[in-house]
């Protein structure tokens, strides 16, 4: 089975900042990697699919890079309404561990 | 518009199997291009993708749960049902069904049901 893993687990940012979260596959996966934002008790978001191509509705400065076995998830500017937990997903199944965005 | 709504017991006893139900609502289970998975989440944990069934009826398991995972069509109730065997408390989760997007190449799954939640304790 593929392997997805994030980096960090966790991040603290302030309100403007630019962060990057990462996630490394354990082979070769292409494009096929998604990345969603969770809310505490709310369902998953689709925030980028395809590796870079930003979700309909979703705000620009969330982007997406990577190909094959490196993948990274930038926010920049960071507003209030973005502190949430952070998940990419290989194709239709593994999920990475999830980066938890917290204010500093 | 597309939505997607999960039922099924809140609570099952160690050993049993559990059952659920995953109504769509404005398409079609048999759309070509329609796919729809179960995702499960244990308390304070991360996402876990469980099975996924297409239009035409191929089905995709979870290598590690394979073996106590059902997943089929119900045409008549527009409805996606897992079940799952022997249930044990560690799958205590909330359990989420969502489409994968007809438009993407890699299957982001872009329409959620709100989850249900499910524990398993006798």
């Amino acid at each position: 089975d593929i392997q997805m893993t994030q980096s960090p687990s966790s991040l603290s940012a302030s309100v403007g900042d630019r962060v990057t979260i990462t996630c490394r596959a354990s082979q070769n996966i292409f494009m096929y990697l998604n990345w969603y934002q969770q809310k505490p008790g709310k369902a998953p978001k689709l925030l980028i699919h395809s590796a870079s191509t930003l979700q309909s509705g979703v705000p620009s400065r969330f982007s997406g890079s990577g190909s094959g076995t490196d993948f990274t998830l930038t926010i920049n500017s960071l507003q209030p309404e973005d502190f949430a937990t952070y998940y990419c997903q290989q194709s239709y199944s593994t999920f990475g561990q999830g980066t938890r965005l917290e204010i500093k | 518009q597309v939505t997607l709504k999960e039922s099924g017991p809140a609570l099952v006893k160690p050993t049993q199997t559990l059952t659920l139900a995953c109504t769509l609502s404005g398409i079609s289970i048999n759309t070509t291009e329609m796919r729809v998975s179960w995702i499960r989440q244990p308390p304070g944990k991360a996402l876990e993708w469980l099975a996924r069934i297409d239009w035409d009826d191929d089905k995709f398991y979870s290598t590690s749960l394979k073996t106590r995972l059902t997943i089929s069509k119900d045409t008549s109730k527009n409805q996606v049902v897992l079940t799952m065997t022997n249930m044990d408390p560690v799958d205590t989760a909330t359990y989420y069904c969502a489409r994968a997007s007809p438009v993407t190449t890699s299957y982001g799954m872009d329409v959620w049901g709100q989850g249900t939640t499910v524990t398993v304790s006798s």
